[in-house]
């Protein structure tokens, strides 16, 4: 079955420390691979993206993302974290065979000063 | 710019009603995408509409139903509520059908 996976619920990271937040996935074909984030009382909002070419990605707030095609895996990092960082993170796919978007569960950042 | 909206903001219904949400996609975007969100979990892919056609869609049963308008605003329909139903609705919107969406804030519906 086609899905994504985020292995923690939870991660936790000092202030400046360097953050990572894992995604793996199962979907076949080529997929379109996505980080979106969640603040508190706010909506989704899109982080970064990878279709073709060169496997690490950057996007907003000095987020990047490293795509491992032979590990399935999309995982989000940033090297310096910030206490603004502190959010609901969701990795998500898009599956151009089916034309189907699948969400992982969602993993909570937190930043401690 | 004006992102995405969606109408209402909160609903609450009986089992066995019907609903209809409603969503404003951005400005120059043709494409919407309907989900499903639980508390405490993801987004769950419901349908996405390309051009007023449907492109694709989640596991969902066929009470849920959608439309998308000439100005690429979007309805989704769901008939026969059922207590499960509960959840946030999330419309998103985007340039294209792989492109990366913009979401609304959703609409909270509750079943009794």
């Amino acid at each position: 079955a086609q899905s994504v996976a985020q292995p923690e619920d939870q991660v936790n990271v000092a202030e400046g420390n360097p953050l990572t937040v894992k995604c793996t996935y199962s979907v076949s074909g080529n997929p379109y691979l996505f980080w979106y984030v969640q603040y508190p009382n706010r909506g989704l909002q899109f982080l970064l993206k990878y279709i073709t070419g060169d496997n690490l990605v950057k996007g907003s707030y000095g987020f990047e993302a490293e795509f491992n095609k032979s590990q399935t895996s999309f995982h989000l990092k940033k090297p310096s974290a910030l206490v603004s960082d502190s959010a609901l993170y969701f990795c998500a796919v898009r599956d151009l065979n089916f034309n189907k978007f699948y969400f992982g569960s969602g993993t909570k950042l937190n930043v401690k000063p | 710019e004006t992102g995405v909206t969606q109408s209402p903001t909160h609903l609450i219904k009986t089992r066995g009603q019907q609903v209809t949400l409603r969503c404003s996609s951005q400005s120059g975007h043709n494409t919407v995408s309907w989900y499903q969100q639980a508390l405490g979990q993801g987004p769950q892919f419901i349908f996405q509409y390309y051009r007023e056609e449907e492109n694709g869609r989640g596991n969902f049963p066929p009470r849920f139903s959608g439309l998308q308008f000439p100005n690429y605003s979007s309805e989704l329909n769901v008939n026969a509520l059922e207590l499960d139903d509960s959840a946030l609705y999330l419309c998103a919107s985007s340039a294209g059908t792989a492109d990366e969406q913009y979401f609304g804030p959703g609409t909270r519906l509750t079943v009794t």
